[in-house]
């Protein structure tokens, strides 16, 4: 069966510092990836997706960035920290041929 | 483009009520619907699905049937459960890419469910 996995659980961390999220999925391949971050609130914002390795689509401008450097494998960055990037950030997947997206447990990101 | 409106809640209620959340949406051509739960400090689960008109999803005693004419999916269930006080969300997947391209889902604001014993 699949899985997919986030870590850390939770990240305090200072305005102005970096930040790496990882996000991996075991137990099939070439996965659609996805990075969703969900303010206060309830929301969910799309923020990158991914069809297959170095393959990265932004759906809004921002001070993240993402890089898919495996196929199983999705890393959510900063160089720099803002106060707004709070949140819950949600890493997904997809398969091919399916639509319905499979979210992994979540990173509490605070900035401070 | 595509859109999803649910009613956004909070929605408070008792053991062994029934319970209904209404989710329309806007889409071209035929999506394919579903309903997410996020209990708290998770992430979102996958409660049921339907892919095409008068498709009914049921899972866990939840229900919710794709109605083309009225573009609508409401949540239903007979008897919640304390247990069943968690967010949900109505998301929308758009088919037109049927090529097995990337498969983006409009969300919901979400809905929140409290349950009282």
């Amino acid at each position: 069966s699949q899985t997919i996995h986030q870590w850390p659980a939770t990240l305090v961390q200072p305005v102005g510092s970096p930040l790496s999220l990882e996000c991996t999925v075991e137990g099939t391949s070439n996965p659609n990836l996805y990075w969703y971050r969900q303010a206060a609130g309830r929301g969910l914002q799309l923020l990158f997706y991914s069809v297959g390795i170095g393959q990265i689509s932004s759906e809004v401008p921002q001070n993240l960035s993402a890089s898919r450097p495996q196929d199983r494998q999705f890393i959510l960055s900063s160089k720099k920290l803002l106060l707004s990037d709070s949140g819950f950030y949600l890493c997904a997947w997809s398969s091919y041929s399916y639509n319905e997206q499979f979210f992994g447990p979540g990173t509490r990101l605070t900035v401070l | 483009g595509d859109s999803v409106t649910q009613m956004e809640g909070p929605v408070t209620l008792s053991e062994e009520a029934f319970l209904t959340i209404n989710c329309t949406y806007t889409a071209t051509g035929y999506p394919s619907l579903f309903w997410y739960v996020q209990y708290p400090g998770e992430g979102l689960q996958l409660l049921l699905k339907a892919t095409k008109a008068d498709d009914k999803g049921s899972n866990k005693g939840f229900e919710a049937t794709y109605r083309k004419e009225t573009t609508s999916f409401h949540l239903e269930k007979g008897s919640v459960q304390v247990s069943d006080s968690a967010v949900y969300f109505c998301a929308l997947s758009d088919n037109r890419n049927s090529g097995g391209s990337n498969y983006k889902l409009t969300f919901g604001k979400g809905t929140l469910l409290t349950v009282n014993p």
